[in-house]
């Protein structure tokens, strides 16, 4: 079975810091991992994907994501938020049966 | 541009009625889903459909129903609603299951409350 942690529920930093939202994956297969953006009142969209190759993917708004296999992780970066990046964050992990498994959600604040 | 359409918006039922939650794709994907979101929670899957007339339970698929008849659209039913239920229901499409393309296309949501 596959599972998707992310151990921080609420992030709050201020406008102009960097940032680093947490997850961790657990699947005991090659995972396709994903991470996903949700506005108020709107469905998610996908911020990044990674698949395979450089472990570290670039993904839109100048978020970035590091896969470690070696930690089960897949931690969102970004080195400078704005104050539109508050939102709810969701990683997930896709199964090759196409099933794709999400974590809690971090609610991200960002101060001005 | 494609687009998931899901309606309605917003849908009040009372305690016990059964209730249908639609959702229409035009990005000619293969893979449509229902997931439910609670609030705190991140999303859990009911239903998924790989291909028309397709069915495929998921962890949270015991008092649903659901129906894909057409490519296009993927209905969902509560088959009896559970009195201050309120949660968000997703629709969501794919061009594939699994794979390099199983990245997910989202419609804005059905908001539910019971009373």
């Amino acid at each position: 079975a596959q599972s998707v942690t992310q151990p921080d529920a609420r992030v709050t930093v201020s406008e102009g810091a960097s940032l680093q939202l947490r997850c961790k994956y657990s699947y005991s297969g090659t995972p396709y991992l994903f991470w996903y953006v949700q506005y108020p009142r709107q469905g998610l969209q996908l911020l990044l994907k990674y698949y395979s190759g450089d472990p570290v993917v670039q993904g839109v708004n100048g978020f970035e994501a590091e896969f470690i296999k070696s930690n089960s992780s897949f931690h969102l970066r970004k080195a400078s938020v704005h104050w539109s990046d508050s939102a709810v964050y969701f990683c997930a992990v896709s199964a090759n049966t196409g099933k794709l498994t999400f974590g809690d959600g971090t609610v991200l604040t960002v101060k001005p | 541009g494609g687009i998931i359409t899901q309606t309605p918006k917003f849908l009040i039922g009372q305690e016990g009625q059964k209730l249908t939650l639609k959702c229409q794709q035009n990005f000619n994907h293969d893979t449509m889903y229902w997931y439910r979101q609670d609030s705190g929670k991140g999303l859990r899957l009911i239903y998924y459909s790989i291909t028309e007339n397709d069915l495929q339970k998921g962890d949270l698929s015991e008092g649903y129903d659901a129906s894909r008849e057409k490519k296009s659209s993927f209905s969902l039913t509560v088959t009896s609603a559970q009195k201050n239920e309120m949660a968000v229901f997703l629709c969501a499409s794919s061009i594939s299951p699994a794979g390099s393309n199983s990245d997910y296309t989202f419609g804005s949501g059905t908001r539910l409350l019971v009373i």
